[in-house]
């Protein structure tokens, strides 16, 4: 079964505007959150990571936001561009295993 | 620094066939994953190798099996091939076993005919 769970399964977003992308789980011994950005025949790129102990993690116009009393964390992208126009994953990890599990996946469009 | 490398690109099968997968782990990199990447789905987790040695496993049958050599480069071989097979098999390294982070390749498009 799923074990994590992502929405929506796609949006559009104008230029300039900011794309959020959710995700919740139920494992409680997740303990890493990495996000990956996938461009059509390209394999996932690792785009950020997040440990529970934090809320909210920001790398240029990538954040990612942690809830860990929901179980949720999302990934806000801040002045969408057309080249984030891509499937994006969240993923989650538990410290006892080196397994990862995916969520089944964002397409972002920007459109100019 | 060269990442991580896979071979072939494409791959058409039929079904019965036999298929083997190549992956060259990113400099440095001691352990490689398998994962399955079904159109319009996540990738799932197949297995993970360290140091020659399988070291976890997914909910995959045994007619997929893999092997790490020396310079930690890794195959992925399928048996007796059946049609849901047919996905992109992506492979992803780290720097040991304590190390998050993954890396992936481009991957493999396997189709089954």
């Amino acid at each position: 079964q799923q074990q994590v769970k992502q929405s929506p399964q796609s949006l559009i977003v104008q230029k300039g505007g900011i794309s959020i992308i959710n995700c919740a789980y139920e494992n409680t011994a997740f303990d890493y959150f990495p996000w990956y950005q996938q461009f059509p025949g390209k394999g996932p790129a690792l785009l950020i990571a997040i440990r529970p102990d934090v809320s909210e993690k920001k790398e240029g116009r990538f954040t990612i936001s942690f809830n860990k009393s929901a179980k949720q964390f999302s990934l806000h992208i801040m002045d969408s561009q057309p080249g984030d126009s891509a499937t994006y994953f969240c993923a989650a990890r538990p410290g006892s295993d080196y397994k990862l599990s995916f969520g089944a996946g964002t397409t972002v469009t920007v459109r100019a | 620094e060269t990442g991580v490398t896979q071979s072939p690109t494409h791959l058409i099968k039929t079904r019965g066939q036999q298929v083997t997968l190549r992956c060259s782990s990113q400099s440095g990199h001691n352990t490689v994953s398998w994962y399955q990447q079904a159109l319009g789905q996540g990738p799932q987790f197949i297995f993970q190798y360290y140091r020659e040695e399988e070291n976890g496993r997914g909910n995959f049958p045994p007619r997929f099996s893999g092997l790490q050599f020396p310079n930690y480069s890794s195959e992925l071989n399928v048996n007796a091939l059946e049609l849901d097979d047919s996905a992109l098999y992506l492979c992803a390294s780290s720097l040991g076993l304590a190390i998050r982070e993954q890396f992936f390749g481009p991957g493999t498009r396997l189709t089954v005919l």
